[in-house]
């Protein structure tokens, strides 16, 4: 059964600070990766979405890294911005075993000015 | 036009009340989700509707109630509501089931008194 797991759950930076979030899941065979944003209250952003075919997406300010037989990803976010302040989750496409796609609880992050 | 749009953003209903939350979507995409969403935790996938037939049903109480009239549009017709129904309910589209990106709404914020 495919688990998603994101680590840290809640993260406080200073504004300007490169970092990076983790995504871990547990079986390799899925199709796709996305990352999203998520404000209070509101809907998902897509971010960026990484096939199982492809090793990185990139978006301005935003990398992704895909390495499967490891089972994780990296949302890489650069001269992080008060504007950034939101929860980020990673979801997965699984390969085989159904079609739903399974969401990390995804991690807290608040840049400070 | 990468737009879902969900309508309406705020709803209160007693736990008598019939409402219906409403969902569209323009992209051509043929497969539509409803997501329920609690604070702080990730979404539930509550029903998805694939070439406008209801491919997936998890376990969702019947005053739950989803319908697909064509392929851009998504109701979720509610009825005999629990105070515990009360969440973020989020619609999403896709091109197909199994793979590509999934698009989301912002939301209806559903209160049941």
């Amino acid at each position: 059964k495919q688990e998603v797991t994101q680590i840290p759950a809640a993260l406080s930076v200073p504004e300007g600070e490169n970092l990076v979030l983790n995504c871990s899941f547990t079986d390799s065979a899925i199709y796709n990766l996305q990352w999203f944003r998520q404000d209070p209250g509101k809907g998902l952003t897509s971010l960026l979405l990484i096939q199982s075919s492809q090793r990185e997406q990139t978006s301005g300010r935003l990398n992704a890294s895909l390495d499967k037989s490891s089972g994780r990803s990296t949302l890489y976010i650069a001269a992080s911005q008060p504007g950034d302040s939101a929860t980020y989750l990673c979801a997965v496409r699984p390969g085989t075993g159904g079609f739903k796609t399974i969401f990390g609880a995804g991690t807290r992050l608040f840049v400070k000015a | 036009d990468t737009e879902v749009t969900q309508t309406p953003k705020h709803l209160v209903m007693g736990m008598t009340n019939k409402k219906s939350l409403k969902c569209e979507q323009h992209m051509g995409h043929r497969a539509m989700y409803w997501y329920k969403q609690k604070a702080k935790k990730p979404p539930e996938l509550m029903f998805v509707y694939s070439y406008e037939k209801l491919s997936i049903n998890e376990s969702v109480p019947s005053r739950f109630s989803p319908e697909c009239p064509n392929s851009s549009l998504l109701n979720l017709h509610l009825h005999a509501l629990q105070p515990e129904d009360s969440a973020l309910y989020l619609c999403a589209s896709s091109p197909i089931l199994r793979t590509g990106e999934l698009f989301f709404g912002e939301g209806s914020r559903l209160t049941v008194l």
